[in-house]
């Protein structure tokens, strides 16, 4: 079963806007992973954040926990075409990570 | 990531054949795991290895088996193929012992189709 949860399940946003997506979980995690698979290839990671820890930063990537209400969200800012892809979350736990369905992000140029 | 190779990259079978699919690692990583995605259902793992000696069973796991040959080596086995086993598989990898350890690594993928 999916532990992650993300929302929206599609996003379509205009060249230079920000996107935002969210991601909930239900039991308790070791950190929170965000990949992104361009179509129909391998994941690739773009951030891992540590259940102390409460935002991160990468580039242009801003990722945000809150263990409290056990969400998590991904900030892309100033996007571009190229960020056009599925982005995943996912939970770490007892050295596994678990996947949520996903969130298909366009960015018209 | 060139680092992570799986063979083949794309499969069509028949109903009721074994097949094997195989992946390989030069990242030196003692964790390897074999997924599974179908549209609308994300990642679901199948198998995992945390070394030569270690096979945990995942969240789906019936109707595959796996053989970790080796550190780089990890294959999936289908015993019997059916049509719902049509979907896309990746290989990851990870190394626990390396700062951000529980990152993971994937593979290009194998499509699968099975008739």
């Amino acid at each position: 079963s999916q532990q992650g949860e993300e929302d929206p399940q599609a996003l379509s946003i205009q060249e230079g806007e920000n996107a935002t997506m969210n991601c909930s979980y239900k039991t308790s995690i070791n950190n929170l992973q965000w990949y992104r698979q361009n179509s129909g290839r391998g994941l690739v990671h773009l951030i891992l954040i540590r259940s102390n820890e409460r935002e991160k930063h990468s580039g242009r990537l801003r990722v945000t926990l809150d263990t409290s209400k056990k969400s998590s969200s991904l900030l892309i800012t100033a996007s571009r075409a190229a960020d056009t892809a599925s982005y995943f979350c996912a939970t770490a736990a007892n050295s596994k990570l678990t996947f949520g369905k996903g969130i298909t992000l366009s960015v018209r140029p | 990531d060139a680092d992570v190779t799986q063979t083949p990259r794309n499969r069509i079978t028949k109903t009721g054949k074994r097949i094997m699919l195989e992946c390989s690692q030069t990242k030196g990583h003692d964790r390897m795991y074999w997924y599974r995605q179908d549209p609308g259902l994300g990642l679901r793992l199948i198998y995992y290895s945390f070394d030569v000696k270690d096979i945990n069973k995942g969240e789906i796991s019936d109707g595959y088996s796996v053989s970790r040959q080796a550190q780089a080596k990890f294959s999936l086995s289908l015993e019997s193929a059916i049509p719902n086993q049509t979907a896309l598989y990746f290989c990851a990898t990870s190394d626990p012992r390396r700062a951000l350890g529980e990152t993971q690594y994937f593979g290009p993928g194998t499509r699968l189709l099975v008739l």
